[in-house]
């Protein structure tokens, strides 16, 4: 049981350049999240995904786009890499219901340059 | 100011020592999370509470919905237990509300 799964852990880019950051979960959770944690600084809410076809935007969603392919997977896009963007990227999700614990992957690492 | 606020936000014990970590939160919850990141690893969920207190082997989580605060301890510390510390709430239900973490340094 793989848990939330996100690669790649660590990338560099140059600015402009796009990426994206792929994340799955095999738990059959219905919400999805993507954060970026700064240094001191929380956990940001780029976008979530309360369900299969649905996305919203958070706290910090510009620069950024999402796709929740199917239930397990959610992808988040980068279209034009901002040195601003540099940060720690952790994909979660829980199964929906308030409440309930939340399962973090293991961060990717993206530096921009 | 914070919805989720964190004391103290570094902390260094030595190994052996009793440690209280304390979130207080403004918004309302149905229930808290409280989170563990390693240096340079992932984030995992201790606990989640919305009243009481939980235990988990030498960590103690503790709330008071009506003073909206919450505290983590950790018995006879050990350096392994070195981490950041985050506490967490539900917000409108689905997403969350982090606080900005208590790094904790347990010497040897």
């Amino acid at each position: 049981n793989a848990g939330v799964t996100q690669t790649p852990k660590f990338q560099v880019l140059k600015t402009g350049q796009s990426m994206t950051l792929q994340c799955a979960q095999d738990m059959n959770h219905n919400s999805m999240y993507w954060y970026r944690q700064d240094p001191g600084m929380g956990l940001r809410l780029i976008y979530y995904s309360a369900s299969e076809g649905t996305t919203d935007k958070g706290e910090v969603p510009n620069g950024y786009n999402v796709s929740r392919l199917n239930k397990r997977e959610f992808s988040l896009r980068l279209e034009s890499a901002a040195p601003s963007q540099t940060s720690v990227y952790f994909c979660a999700s829980e199964i929906g219901e308030s409440g309930n614990t939340i399962y973090f992957g293991e961060g990717s690492w993206l530096t921009v340059v | 100011k914070n919805e989720v606020e964190q004391s103290p936000q570094n902390l260094t014990a030595q190994e052996g020592e009793f440690i209280t970590i304390n979130c207080s939160y403004s918004v309302g919850i149905s229930a808290l999370h409280w989170l563990q990141q390693h240096p340079g690893g992932g984030i995992v969920s201790l606990f989640m509470l919305s009243s009481g207190k939980k235990k988990h082997g030498r960590l103690i989580a503790t709330i008071n919905i009506q003073e909206k605060h919450s505290s983590l301890h950790i018995t006879a510390s050990h350096p392994r237990d070195s981490a950041v510390y985050i506490c967490a709430v539900p917000r409108y239900g689905q997403n969350f509300v982090f606080g900005p973490g208590t790094r904790l340094s347990v010497l040897p």
